[in-house]
């Protein structure tokens, strides 16, 4: 089944210590992007990847990073987690080399900073 | 990307159409008009674009003018598990953001 998986779906965390959130797909995709969403603010990109070992910054990148070693994960890593990144993040998957043109998400994982 | 306008939200009879409209009268010629939905806050959904030509697929039809400046999206039976916020992004086609605005509650009720 194709699909893009997050890991965990649920995290509970304290400021400062380090984590990441894993993005996998299956589809071969060469695009994969990260979202965060906030009530009354809508989905925003945080960072996305046009295909391995490329990566740019979205609309808010502040306090995350990512890297894109392989085609199929594109992991999320907050450093030092502070609460304004409390939220619900989605990974995301497409491949407009191959006309697939519809953007794939993933479950979403939401984030606790306290 | 242009904008978008889209109604905070409507209400639609289980079994009847539900027609979602969507402003987008700065949209570029190369802009395709995009529609994804979020049923409650799991990941969102694509559903249907299309360029300039009326567009239909199993799940919806999508309707714009001919001066591209508005378009509709028409579930034509809606369910209960239609209920979702419906999203309506103009950006050009390809590997590119998708940037979401606040989209239509759509409520579909028994």
């Amino acid at each position: 089944e194709a699909q893009v998986t997050q890991n965990p779906r649920y995290l509970i965390t304290v400021t400062g210590k380090k984590l990441t959130v894993t993005c996998s797909q299956n589809m071969n995709h060469e695009y994969m992007s990260w979202y965060r969403q906030d009530p009354g603010l809508g989905l925003r990109q945080i960072y996305y990847s046009m295909n391995v070992e490329v990566t740019d910054k979205g609309d808010v990148p502040e306090g995350y990073k990512v890297s894109r070693k392989e085609k199929r994960n594109f992991p999320l890593i907050l450093e030092s987690p502070s609460p304004n990144q409390t939220s619900l993040y989605f990974c995301a998957s497409s491949s407009w080399d191959r006309g697939i043109d519809e953007q794939y998400f993933g479950p979403g994982t939401r984030l606790t900073v306290t | 990307d242009a904008k978008t306008t889209q109604p905070t939200s409507m209400d639609c009879a289980e079994g009847r159409a539900a027609n979602l409209p969507c402003n987008h009268s700065t949209i570029s010629g190369n802009e395709y008009v995009y529609w994804y939905r979020q049923i409650h806050s799991q990941g969102p959904q694509y559903i249907i674009h299309g360029l300039k030509n009326n567009e239909t697929n199993e799940m919806a039809s999508l309707i714009i003018t001919e001066d591209r400046k508005s378009s509709t999206l028409i579930l034509p039976h809606a369910t209960l598990r239609d209920t979702a916020v419906y999203y309506c992004i103009v950006r050009v086609a390809g590997n590119t953001p998708l940037v979401f605005g606040k989209g239509t509650r759509l409520s579909v009720i028994a």
